[in-house]
């Protein structure tokens, strides 16, 4: 079936550095991908949908020139974090639908752990 | 966007017994999906039922829909510690293949 990756599986840095989480299709195109975080015990959370060739869109209340996404290819969505604070310490899971017409069933990636110190 | 809401649930069961966990929301939907989550890991979709249908199955899984109600439910027969995890439904309120996600179900499996 398909597959979506994700990398890295968790990262650590530095607070006021920068991270960046990639998110692939791996045997099929996604013209869309989403970004979600998600903190322990809690839901997810959808912060911004990737769109292929064009701007990302996001969610009410999440600031794009912190969580800057690139759509850079039909199987490639990357979710930068800059400046990042401790506060931006979460699980970030990317999800592609599984068929344009695929009535909102999706794949979605295993996660990425960032811990900003 | 609209969020699916779990009555906020911790079920701990012996295997063999089965897990039952409930879902709500407030808009209407054109569908509803179920998904695990294991422990620090991303999500595997376990089944989708549309608006227009009140009940599903698929294999140990057993969903209901009630539109009237706005609400859902998941069965989990014969539970095995396999099951372990948490459970999440999703709508389609969002739109654009958004999908919009409830708070979640953890669900223990005793051995």
């Amino acid at each position: 079936g398909a597959v979506v990756s994700q990398h890295p599986s968790w990262v650590i840095c530095k607070s006021g550095t920068s991270v960046k989480i990639e998110c692939r299709s791996l045997d099929f195109q996604a013209t869309t991908m989403f970004w979600y975080r998600q903190f322990p015990k809690q839901s997810l959370m959808l912060m911004a949908t990737s769109n292929e060739g064009s701007k990302a869109t996001y969610e009410q209340g999440v600031e794009k020139d912190k969580f800057l996404i690139n759509h850079a290819s039909l199987t490639l969505s990357t979710l930068t974090v800059t400046s990042a604070h401790p506060e931006d310490s979460s699980f970030y899971i990317c999800s592609a639908p599984k068929s344009p017409d695929s009535s909102y069933e999706q794949y979605f990636g295993p996660g990425t752990r960032l811990t900003v110190t | 966007s609209q969020q699916g809401e779990e009555d906020p649930q911790a079920l701990s069961i012996q295997e063999g017994e089965n897990a039952t966990m409930n879902c709500s929301y407030k808009t209407s939907i054109n569908n509803l999906q179920w998904y695990r989550q294991n422990s620090g890991r991303g999500l595997v979709h376990l089944i989708l039922i549309r608006s227009n249908e009140r009940e599903k199955h698929s294999g140990r899984l057993r969903v209901t829909l009630d539109t009237s109600k706005k609400s859902s439910s998941l069965l989990i027969t014969a539970s095995r510690a396999a099951d372990t995890a948490s459970y999440f439904c999703a709508t389609d309120a969002g739109g654009n293949n958004r999908l919009a996600f409830g708070k979640g179900n953890q669900v223990v499996v005793i051995p």
